[in-house]
């Protein structure tokens, strides 16, 4: 099945700093989805982003489909950007999503 | 307004006590699904629905059921729950070129 990894596994910043989150996956996909999970465990979806470049405030995400990655950019962090960081990835147009690993960001004051 | 509603939020039950747990959505979306999610993992995929056909993934228990009686409405239903099947349980709906959105997660703790 498709692999999907996302790197780093932690990351630990100063609030103020920018952060780039990463995600590589294995075969080619229809669609791919970054979530934020809050401290209460809901998935909150930041962009459906198969490919190309989105922003929305101080998060932005870029899909490379041809060289299968994807990133996501968040600038001058706040403490509430807390969480951890999913991307995941549809298979065979099908929209069941597989997801990677996370990255837990922890934003310290 | 929340569009995936999930109930109860926490669930508390004992080993081998039967546990439904509901999720319904306002979006009128046909395809809904169910993820589990263990302490420190990613979610994972139990099974979906696209309309009434219900699509169960090839590793998911036998202990677990689903049932979706309307568009509206799907139950996840755990048989007989271990203590391995505590875990954070998430209902989705399919927004298309949205992506899936998700509800707000069912805890489920098993004593």
């Amino acid at each position: 099945g498709i692999q999907v990894e996302q790197s780093p596994p932690d990351l630990i910043l100063q609030e103020g700093a920018n952060s780039t989150l990463r995600c590589n996956f294995s075969d080619s996909v229809n669609n791919l989805q970054w979530f934020h999970q809050n401290p209460w465990g809901q998935l909150i979806n930041l962009f459906y982003i198969p490919s190309g470049t989105k922003q929305n405030g101080r998060l932005s995400a870029t899909t490379v489909a041809t060289e299968r990655y994807s990133l996501l950019y968040i600038s001058s962090s706040q403490t509430t950007d807390s969480g951890v960081y999913f991307c995941a990835v549809d298979i065979q147009g099908a929209q069941k999503l597989v997801f990677g690993q996370g990255t837990r960001l922890t934003i310290n004051p | 307004d929340a569009m995936v509603i999930q109930n109860p939020r926490y669930q508390v039950t004992q080993f081998g006590k039967p546990v439904t747990l509901s999720c319904s959505q306002t979006l009128n979306h046909n395809v809904m699904y169910w993820y589990q999610q263990k302490s420190s993992q990613a979610p994972k995929l139990l099974f979906h629905y696209y309309d009434k056909d219900f699509n169960n993934e090839a590793d998911t228990p036998d202990n677990f059921q689903s049932r979706r009686p309307n568009t509206s409405f799907c139950f996840l239903d755990i048989r007989s729950p271990g203590l391995g099947d505590a875990a954070m349980y998430l209902c989705a709906t399919n927004r298309g070129a949205g992506g899936l959105f998700f509800g707000e997660g069912s805890r489920l703790t098993v004593l």
